[in-house]
């Protein structure tokens, strides 16, 4: 069991740049995340997935799009990347009948 | 919405003594879950323990345990005999009452605790 599992774990980007975060769960949750952490901070939700082909906003949405057309799979996507989008970038999952929420190791994100 | 409030941003102690981690939370829900999250150095989100609003008694799991007191709205962390390994972020975090839409967490800002030898 691999878990929920990121990539990259580092990436440096310049502005007006984009890119793709990846994110998958071995897990077969319904419910995945994407949450942000900004230095000295805790964790915001950008968007959020209920299952295959559902998806909403977050807190913190502005500058970003998913998808989710499998289960097991969660991108997240940056357009035209800005230096306020630099932060930790941290995918999770969860099932209805497990309390835990489980998370993946971050990606480090820097937008120059 | 839900909220939640950690006031300490750093807190120390000494190995092996027990510690107290303060969380407040602000919900209108009459159910939900309380979270606390590990952070190290490294990086990882590393669950501790989870209390329902409706569970009867504190959570506990080795030597964390929750000091829930609903009618305070509080929901405070307590690590017993602290190890070297304790020093971490700490995150209080909230979930909407199951069946509410998707689960998804509201974190507070987290306390930095350091165990000193």
């Amino acid at each position: 069991n691999a878990g929920v599992t990121q990539t990259p774990k580092f990436r440096i980007l310049k502005i007006g740049q984009s890119m793709t975060l990846q994110c998958a769960q071995d897990m077969n949750h319904n419910y995945m995340y994407w949450y942000r952490q900004d230095p000295g901070m805790g964790l915001k939700l950008i968007y959020y997935s209920v299952g295959a082909g559902i998806t909403d906003k977050g807190e913190v949405p502005n500058g970003y799009n998913v998808s989710r057309s499998t289960t097991e799979d969660f991108p997240l996507r940056l357009e035209l990347a800005a230096p306020s989008q630099t932060s930790v970038y941290f995918c999770a999952s969860a099932s209805a009948d497990v309390n835990e929420q489980f998370f993946g190791p971050g990606t480090r994100l820097t937008v120059l | 919405a839900q909220k939640i409030t950690q006031t300490q941003p750093g807190m120390f102690v000494q190995e092996k003594e027990a510690v107290t981690l303060d969380c407040t939370y602000d919900t209108s829900d009459p159910s939900y879950g309380l979270f606390w999250y590990k952070q190290p150095s490294s990086g990882e989100m590393i669950f501790l323990i989870y209390q329902g609003s409706y569970d009867q008694q504190n959570a506990t799991e080795g030597r964390y345990s929750l000091n829930f007191q609903k009618a305070r709205k509080s929901a405070n962390l307590v690590i017993s005999a602290s190890q070297l390994g304790d020093s971490a972020m700490y995150f209080c975090a909230m979930r909407p009452r199951p069946g509410a839409g998707s689960y998804q967490l509201t974190f507070g800002k987290g306390t930095k605790l350091s165990v000193i030898p």
